[in-house]
């Protein structure tokens, strides 16, 4: 029943690994997010894609890479980790012309780098 | 971009009333939320303006006021469970939605 779903919930690694974040929407939303949440609760968006298409990509490293095999799915990978990367991750998703309701957030990556 | 400002800590009774501002400058404005965001969790949708004006949900109630680029969000007869961190977000064009810093209410008994 879970509308936006994203594992891990808990990620440990260690600087320098590469990971993944999967999330998967069942509302039939078109549009999907990535959030970062750093440590003073900062929500900063970081990615969208509209339907498999990337639509915004704010000024986020190279590290990071978005991808949508289906509008359903939005993971996130991430290379050579940083302990600047240490934060809370949200994958959230919307529906054009449903402005009333927002976005519907998953339940948060919390990603710790050591 | 988007300068969303909201102060960042409120402290009150519980059974009293809140009130926490937000003011915004932005250009394509679409929309402004409130969230609710409990310690650990994700953020819940609350409210929604676009147009000037207030909306009342409950103990929740929304003020926008476009011209001013200010928005307030009011919580009556508080209750422990109100204690989090409220969000004020701006909804450029249809799709991007940006976050102030967030407020954290603590309720008190």
């Amino acid at each position: 029943d879970t509308a936006v779903s994203q594992t891990p919930k808990y990620l440990v690694t260690q600087m320098g690994n590469d990971k993944s974040i999967k999330c998967e929407q069942n509302l039939g939303h078109d549009t999907m997010y990535w959030y970062k949440q750093d440590s003073k609760k900062f929500l900063k968006i970081m990615f969208s894609y509209n339907n498999k298409e990337l639509i915004i990509n704010e000024t986020v490293p190279n590290r990071f890479s978005p991808k949508s095999p289906d509008k359903a799915h939005l993971n996130l990978h991430i290379n050579s980790l940083e302990l600047g990367d240490s934060a809370v991750y949200f994958c959230a998703s919307s529906q054009e012309g449903q402005g009333v309701y927002g976005y519907t957030f998953g339940s948060g990556t919390r990603l710790t780098v050591v | 971009g988007q300068n969303i400002d909201q102060p960042t800590e409120m402290t009150a009774t519980e059974g009293a009333i809140v009130q926490i501002n937000c003011t915004y400058q932005t250009s394509g404005f679409n929309g402004l939320f409130w969230y609710q965001q409990h310690a650990g969790e994700a953020p819940t949708f609350l409210s929604y303006n676009v147009l000037d004006g207030l909306e009342e949900k409950g103990r929740f109630s929304s003020f926008l006021s476009r011209s001013k680029g200010y928005s307030y969000l009011l919580l009556k007869e508080l209750q422990m469970k109100d204690s989090a961190s409220y969000l004020c977000a701006v909804r450029v064009g249809w799709n991007k939605l940006s976050f102030g810093a967030g407020t954290t209410v603590t309720v008190r008994a």
